[in-house]
């Protein structure tokens, strides 16, 4: 069946530090492939998306691009700051019989002033 | 602004008690999903639902129910609160069909005590 593995956290940064998340999937077919964001206390958000091969998603200084060769779609910033702080999930959607989202079990990012 | 609201946002209940979360959008999207969030299982389908009068089962079914009689609404019934059933449960919706965002609300925090 469709999965989605991404890596363990909490990962703790500094301040303009660089983040790399990393989240690999199987999945027949094609699907579409998702970075929510959860902020304390609130439910998710998107925060970017990329819907077929080699497809970059960006948003608010984040990036993924969609690797099919690799099935992965690892979330990168460039330097991270303190408001980053937050649950970030990977998720993919895919037809199995209707159309399905499963997300990965979530990265707890901590960022340090 | 279209936007999907849970309530409660918190409660408490007795084991063995019927609880119900209601959960609405404005969006006038089709499909409407229940997911519960626990320490280390991430987001878990509890049930979906792709229109009016259409429901189905999640991965963690067992102990819930759901019913959808308009676009706008799909509540959730725990048939009979267990200790197992405390969690953080989040309501979604989206568009049909691939690679759609899917909205979150904010969250409804049960305790069964």
């Amino acid at each position: 069946g469709n999965s989605v593995t991404q890596m363990e956290g909490p990962v703790t940064l500094s301040e303009e530090a660089f983040l790399t998340i990393n989240c690999t999937y199987t999945a027949t077919g094609y699907p579409s492939l998702f970075w929510y964001v959860q902020y304390p206390g609130e439910g998710l958000q998107l925060l970017l998306k990329a819907t077929k091969a080699d497809d970059k998603g960006s948003n608010k200084g984040f990036e993924a691009t969609y690797r099919k060769e690799t099935t992965s779609f690892h979330l990168e910033k460039g330097s991270v700051q303190v408001s980053d702080s937050a649950v970030y999930f990977c998720a993919l959607s895919a037809y199995t019989g209707g159309f399905k989202t499963i997300f990965g079990a979530g990265t707890r990012l901590f960022v340090k002033a | 602004d279209a936007e999907i609201t849970q309530s409660p946002r918190h409660k408490i209940t007795e084991t063995g008690r019927q609880v119900t979360l209601a959960c609405h959008q404005t969006w006038n999207h089709n499909n409407m999903f229940w997911y519960r969030q626990d320490l280390g299982h991430g987001l878990r389908l509890i049930h979906y639902s792709y229109g009016v009068h259409d429901t189905n089962k999640g991965e963690v079914s067992d102990g819930y129910s759901v019913s959808r009689s308009n676009t706008e609404d799909l509540p959730l019934t725990l048939e009979s609160a267990a200790s197992s059933q405390t969690s953080v449960y989040f309501c979604a919706s989206s568009e049909s069909g691939a690679g759609n965002t899917i909205y979150f609300g904010e969250g409804s925090w049960l305790t069964v005590v």
